[in-house]
């Protein structure tokens, strides 16, 4: 089945740690995309991509990084710049259809906690 | 103020009531609007989307624009407990429909009541 797939489902972090976020899909999509939620808030953009070996910095891209070597994988790193890096983080991705209404699939979450 | 505002609630209603769930936009230009159902611990999942004003119906759900007050709404007729979720509304800017960027609101929890 095409989907979106997100591990681990959950992460612990020690202080001043690096944690790298795993996101693969096999939809064929060429933009990919990374929001964090915190609790009772909407998503916010950290990292987007359209292209492999291309990626634009979203509203919240301090403390992050990100990579995307391939089209299938856009893994996020959580540095120790990011102070509170306590959320729920959403990885997406989108068809390339040209339509303004193509929709977002998401993957199931990676829910992150400072040890 | 906020580029996408919602009632965070929680919005009760009965069994079988419509709920009617509504979220303001910021940007005038804004392009293509999205709402999506978001249950506990779970990534969310399209409901609908909308871009001319006016309404647009899916079985159960209809979304309505209106872009001259800047204010997107969803109803939901014959509700049931399993419509109980947080829906989430979310705007494409002006410039971004290429990119796909989308700007979500803070979402409103629904509790339907049997």
């Amino acid at each position: 089945d095409g989907g979106i797939t997100q591990s681990p489902k959950y992460l612990f972090r020690k202080e001043g740690q690096n944690v790298t976020l795993s996101c693969e899909q096999n939809l064929n999509h060429d933009a990919m995309y990374w929001y964090r939620q915190d609790p009772g808030q909407g998503l916010r953009l950290i990292y987007y991509s359209q292209i492999v070996n291309d990626f634009q910095k979203g509203d919240i891209a301090e403390g992050y990084s990100v990579s995307r070597e391939k089209k299938e994988s856009f893994p996020l790193t959580v540095t120790s710049a990011q102070k509170n890096p306590t959320a729920f983080y959403l990885c997406a991705s989108r068809g390339s259809s040209g339509k303004t209404n193509e929709k977002l699939f998401f993957g199931s979450g990676t829910q992150l906690s400072v040890l | 103020q906020k580029e996408v505002e919602q009632n965070s609630g929680p919005l009760s209603v009965p069994e079988g009531a419509i709920a009617s769930l509504n979220c303001t936009y910021s940007d005038r230009g804004s392009q293509s609007f999205f709402w999506y159902r978001q249950y506990s611990g779970k990534s969310p999942e399209l409901i609908m989307f909308i871009y001319s004003n006016g309404d647009k119906e899916d079985g159960r759900f209809t979304a309505q624009l209106n872009k001259a007050s800047q204010y997107v709404s969803l109803l939901i007729r014959d509700s049931q407990p399993s419509d109980s979720a947080t829906y989430l509304c979310a705007v494409t800017p002006p410039g971004s429909s290429n990119t796909g960027k989308l700007i979500f609101g803070q979402g409103t929890t629904l509790q339907v009541k049997p």
